[in-house]
């Protein structure tokens, strides 16, 4: 199964509502990285948290990182239509390649 | 700004032909990857490259092979299509192999269909 594992699989929410998507992976890592994918397109690189780092903000992206749990959580506040998206948590290791989990698909409704 | 491009965003194909699907990064990075994305079952890693005529298999490199003869450009061969091969693949590059800088710029996807 994948490193990383999105949870929930598909998140529908109201405009200006805040949108809490998590992920967990079973071994150490050196990183953890959020992706945003719009329907067809490629990925976006959203936000990176070194495995010493415990929360991280990039906007209104919150970021949390439980290296003792070996989860992590991404929040975006006030979401707009805009990030409707999927997105999805990367592990980083020391080989330099990244492991993807399946995806949290998000959509907001105007 | 960083650019990655993919020859193709959408490819029709039949089974048993020979396809190339190539990658190109203007960013001079050393390390180039093939993924496959499918509904359920999330992006999946064909290969990957850490340098010039270097490869190493991922997840999934069966029925693939490919191609880094530049920095700048890896290809992702199928030697012989074939229907289940019908995917989203997406290249992605990153900067030098180090711990902690392994940010991934993706390029936009190919859909090939094998029919």
């Amino acid at each position: 199964s994948q490193q990383g594992e999105e949870d929930p699989q598909a998140l529908s929410i109201q405009e200006g509502e805040n949108a809490t998507m998590n992920c967990s992976y079973k071994t150490s890592i050196n990183n953890l990285q959020w992706y945003r994918q719009n329907s067809g397109r490629g990925l976006v690189h959203l936000i990176l948290i070194r495995s010493n780092e415990r929360e991280k903000h990039s906007g209104r992206l919150r970021v949390t990182l439980d290296t003792s749990k070996k989860s992590s959580s991404l929040l975006i506040t006030a979401s707009r239509a805009a990030d409707t998206a999927s997105y999805f948590c990367a592990t980083g290791t020391n080989a330099g390649k990244s492991t993807f989990g399946d995806g949290t698909t998000l959509t907001v409704k105007p | 700004d960083v650019k990655v491009t993919q020859s193709s965003r959408y490819l029709v194909k039949r089974t048993g032909e020979k396809v190339f699907l190539e990658c190109v990064q203007d960013m001079d990075h050393e390390n180039m990857f093939w993924y496959r994305q499918d509904p359920g079952l999330g992006l999946r890693l064909i290969y990957f490259s850490y340098d010039v005529k270097m490869k190493e298999k991922g997840d999934i490199p069966e029925g693939y092979s490919v191609s880094r003869e530049k920095k700048e450009r890896f290809s992702l061969i199928l030697e012989s299509a074939s229907t289940n091969q019908t995917s989203m693949y997406l290249c992605a590059s990153s900067p030098a192999h180090n711990v902690g800088t392994d940010t991934q710029y993706f390029g936009p996807g190919t859909r090939l269909t094998v029919l």
